[in-house]
């Protein structure tokens, strides 16, 4: 058990729906990371946020969106669901900030399926 | 831009046999190198970090090569068990760009 928690752990929804999906980090850890994981395909990195602030962007698409709130949990909104949007989505934490080499805890995933 | 490319096609040993995966990435300097195992439909796993100024690392059964000149890492999984079966993720790290993952390399070490 990494100690990073998502929910919800499955997703069944239609295209051009709205979900949230919600991250509770490792207790102490300030970073939380946001990955896409297609079927095999690789993690792709969507984003970061390090107490409360967006530190690092990476391919996120902008009907996504997120936000991490002072209790540090955070959530990633996806919008305008597409086909093409089902996947695994993983939160990972870490207890330092993106400037250094803290290994990332993730959690076990929110598997989404849009129909 | 920068890229991290492992062994694409999936790894097959034998039981009791050394695996050994292959970590490569270019335009990019990273700082340290960071294993990780991915079970299916799991969340991945660190296993372990090498920074730059090592040149090996070991853990138990596992040892980890970063030659920066080269700019790849060998992980290598000796006396290899069914157990160890699972993708096998790398990610060069460096200050403020510590996200990206490699592609992975699935392992299926055969009883």
């Amino acid at each position: 058990d990494s100690g990073v928690t998502q929910t919800p752990k499955h997703l069944i929804t239609a295209t051009g729906q709205r979900v949230t999906l919600r991250c509770s980090p490792r207790s102490g850890d300030l970073s939380v990371y946001w990955y896409q994981q297609s079927l095999d395909q690789g993690l792709q990195f969507l984003i970061q946020y390090y107490n409360g602030e967006e530190r690092a962007k990476g391919n996120i698409l902008e009907r996504f969106s997120a936000q991490q709130f002072p209790d540090l949990h955070s959530e990633l909104n996806l919008s305008s669901l597409e086909l093409g949007d089902s996947a695994l989505y993983f939160c990972a934490s870490s207890v330092r900030t993106s400037g250094s080499s803290g290994e990332l805890f993730f959690g076990e995933g929110s598997r989404l399926t849009v129909l | 831009s920068q890229k991290i490319e492992q062994n694409s096609e999936a790894l097959n040993i034998q039981e009791g046999k050394t695996a050994t995966l292959t970590c490569n990435y270019t335009n990019y300097s990273p700082a340290y190198l960071q294993w990780y195992r991915q079970d299916p439909g799991r969340g991945p796993v660190f296993l372990l970090l090498i920074r730059e100024n090592e040149k090996e690392k070991r853990k138990e059964r596992l040892k980890v090569t970063f030659d920066t000149t080269l700019k790849q890492s060998l992980f290598h999984i000796t006396a290899s068990q069914p157990a160890d079966s699972a993708t096998y993720l790398c990610a060069p790290g460096n200050t403020g760009n510590q996200f990206y993952f490699g592609t992975g390399t699935s392992l299926t070490v055969i009883p």
